[in-house]
Formats: C-alpha cells, sequence, structure tokens
C-alpha cells in the first residue's frame, strides 16, 4: 500500500515560475524523503526532512513537514524546463529510525514548458 | 565515488523463465534494496540487505527472492516470471550511520515480460 499521496498528480507551468507540490502520509514517520525521476529512469534524490524538522532549503528546493497534518511540501522555485520530471515523496517504515524500507507515493508528473 | 550500478540495463523474458538482476552498490555502503516500479502499483519495495543478511521484506510472492554477496554486491531472482513481473527494478544503497540515511538508486533494469 502506498504511504505517501502526491498532489497535485500532474502539473504543467511556464519556465521561470515556482511549482509547489504536496504529499500526505498515513503513519508516523522518521523523516520523509523528495525523489525525481526522469522518464523512467533512476530515481535522484533530492532532499531528506527529519520528523524533528519544519523546514529544508537546497538550491532551489524548499520543502516543509508538518508532522501534526501529516504532510509535506515541495517548492521549486524559478522552474526550468531541466525540471520537468516525476516527483516523488517517500518515508521511512523500517523499526528503530531506519529508513531502509521506504514507502514511495505515486508521484506528481511536473512539466515545465519553456 | 561511482554511483550504484545496475546490469542488465535491459532485458525480455517469456512467461515461466526465470531472471536474475545484479547490483553493486557505492563503495562503502553495506545496505542494499530493491524496489519494483510499475505503472499500476507504482514504487514498491521488494527487500532490503545488510551484511550479507535479509532485514526487511516487503510484500512479495516467494518467486522473488534475492541474495547479498561479501563485498555488497546484490542480486535478485524472480522465477517462474509472469507478465504482471514486467516492471523497471531499481535497487538503492546506503550506507550505515546508525540509522537514518539516504538511499542512493541505481538507473534501473527494466524487465519484459512476453
Amino acid at each position: 500500500s502506498q504511504q505517501g499521496e502526491e498532489d497535485p498528480q500532474a502539473l504543467s507551468i511556464q519556465e521561470g515560475e515556482n511549482a509547489t507540490m504536496n504529499c500526505s502520509y498515513k503513519t508516523s514517520i522518521n523523516n520523509l524523503q523528495w525523489y525525481r525521476q526522469n522518464s523512467g529512469r533512476g530515481l535522484v534524490h533530492l532532499i531528506l526532512i527529519r520528523s524533528n524538522e519544519r523546514e529544508k532549503h537546497s538550491g532551489r528546493l524548499r520543502v516543509t513537514l508538518d508532522t501534526s497534518k501529516k504532510s509535506s511540501s515541495l517548492l521549486i522555485t524559478a522552474s526550468r524546463a531541466a525540471d520537468t520530471a516525476s516527483y516523488f515523496c517517500a518515508t521511512d517504515s523500517g523499526g528503530g529510525g531506519s529508513n531502509y524500507k521506504l514507502t514511495f507515493g505515486k508521484g506528481t508528473l511536473l512539466t515545465v514548458n519553456p | 565515488k561511482a554511483g550504484v550500478t545496475q546490469t542488465p540495463r535491459y532485458l525480455i523474458k517469456t512467461r515461466g523463465q526465470q531472471v536474475t538482476l545484479s547490483c553493486s552498490p557505492i563503495s562503502g555502503h553495506r545496505s542494499v534494496s530493491w524496489y519494483q516500479q510499475t505503472p499500476g502499483q507504482g514504487l514498491q519495495f521488494l527487500f532490503e540487505y545488510f551484511s550479507e543478511t535479509q532485514r526487511n521484506k516487503g510484500n512479495f510472492p516467494g518467486r522473488f527472492s534475492g541474495r547479498q554477496f561479501s563485498n555488497s554486491r546484490s542480486e535478485m531472482n524472480v522465477s517462474t516470471l509472469e507478465l504482471g513481473d514486467s516492471a523497471l527494478y531499481l535497487c538503492a544503497s546506503s550506507g550505515l550511520r546508525g540509522g537514518t540515511d539516504t538511499q542512493y538508486f541505481g538507473p534501473g533494469t527494466r524487465l519484459t515480460v512476453l
């Protein structure tokens, strides 16, 4: 079963605009990670946010985590055509704080039009 | 450091056959996880190995098995292939720092079952 659910399923924007994707999950987590996947290739790790963190930045990425609402958001600022990809959130469900068993949502397909 | 490598990248098999996929983790990483990605079910966790021992297992039938060698390289095997086994199989490796860590994914092996 899917732990995370991304919203929206698809998002189309123009270059230079910001893109916001949301993720909701069902159970308590140790951390939440965001990944990017280009056209059926491998997953690229973007950012990890721990359950005791509320916000994290990495370059043009900003991630927030609200454990009370069991939700996270990924903001990509000043988007580029190269950002076109599927974005997945993943939560760890392993024991003892291990994230060696990630549970993924179904992803948001982001299309950035030049 | 070289990334996670997976071989072969593409594979075509027929129903009833078996297949073995290989994964070489990032040097120094001791945890290797396998995931199956299909359009219908999304990304699903198969199993995770650490120091040649299976630590976690997803909800897949016994036809799916794996192993890890002393050099941390891992193989997964699917016996008696079914059409529904057609998928992208992703391997991920992770270092061990006593808990939460990032998983780094390989490019995947695309398996087609005819």
